[in-house]
């Protein structure tokens, strides 16, 4: 069972769209990040939100994070190809010690110019 | 530029030769991780080490051990190589702190046949 499940698992849209990718739980995290990656490179950390209800921007970037912290969202404004790549959500459990982040499969956006 | 460097970028081994993946991090981070990437599996993750000295196994540590041989160095061996580990490896590093992202490196692409 993936403890972390992202959806959608694929999307193209044309360059100017809006798009929103989802990270869903059943369990609960005291953060969640997302990362981006490119091909043929490791994924690169965009932002953690670590309050549930929260809201970060970056750019054309919007991230949220649940009020219950299961959950969190990444909503595109006007897409450009610049933003092709995978994205992937990762969540940190609340549990004592240096416990691994738990990551989602991935959605793979495809920006058509 | 400090980060996380990964050795050797491409590889192809023969069924039941052995190799060792090298990581090395520059950033003074006290855990480190190895990943394997496979399509439609998302990052699975191996070994990882939470501190100097130590290590744990991830979700699929069948058929590799790790060695942390410093705070700097996190190496991946795979002692019989086989086809089904044909895949994309990542390390990565994280300051111990929690909410605190991943540093990756930029992967290494091994083929086994």
């Amino acid at each position: 069972t993936q403890l972390l499940e992202q959806s959608p698992q694929f999307l193209s849209i044309q360059e100017g769209e809006n798009l929103t990718v989802y990270c869903n739980s059943s369990s609960v995290f005291s953060s969640l990040q997302w990362y981006r990656q490119e091909p043929g490179e490791g994924p690169v950390l965009l932002v953690t939100v670590v309050t549930g209800g929260e809201v970060k921007k970056l750019k054309r970037l919007t991230f949220q994070f649940g009020d219950a912290r299961k959950d969190s969202s990444l909503h595109i404004t006007a897409a450009q190809p610049g933003d092709t790549g995978l994205y992937l959500c990762a969540g940190d459990r609340p549990i004592s010690g240096n416990t691994p982040l738990v990551f989602g499969k991935g959605t793979r956006l495809s920006v058509i110019a | 530029n400090a980060g996380v460097t990964q050795t050797p970028k491409f590889q192809v081994l023969k069924t039941g030769q052995s190799m060792t993946l090298q990581c090395a991090q520059d950033m003074n981070h006290n855990s480190m991780y190895w990943y394997r990437q496979d399509p439609g599996m998302g990052l699975r993750l191996i070994y990882y080490s939470a501190s100097e000295g130590t290590t744990d196994k991830g979700e699929v540590p069948n058929g590799y051990n790790v060695s942390r041989l410093n705070k700097r160095e996190f190496s991946l061996r795979l002692e019989s190589a086989a086809p089904s580990q044909t895949s994309v490896y990542f390390c990565a590093s994280k300051w111990g702190a929690r909410d605190y992202g991943y540093t990756f490196g930029s992967g290494t692409r091994l083929t086994v046949v």
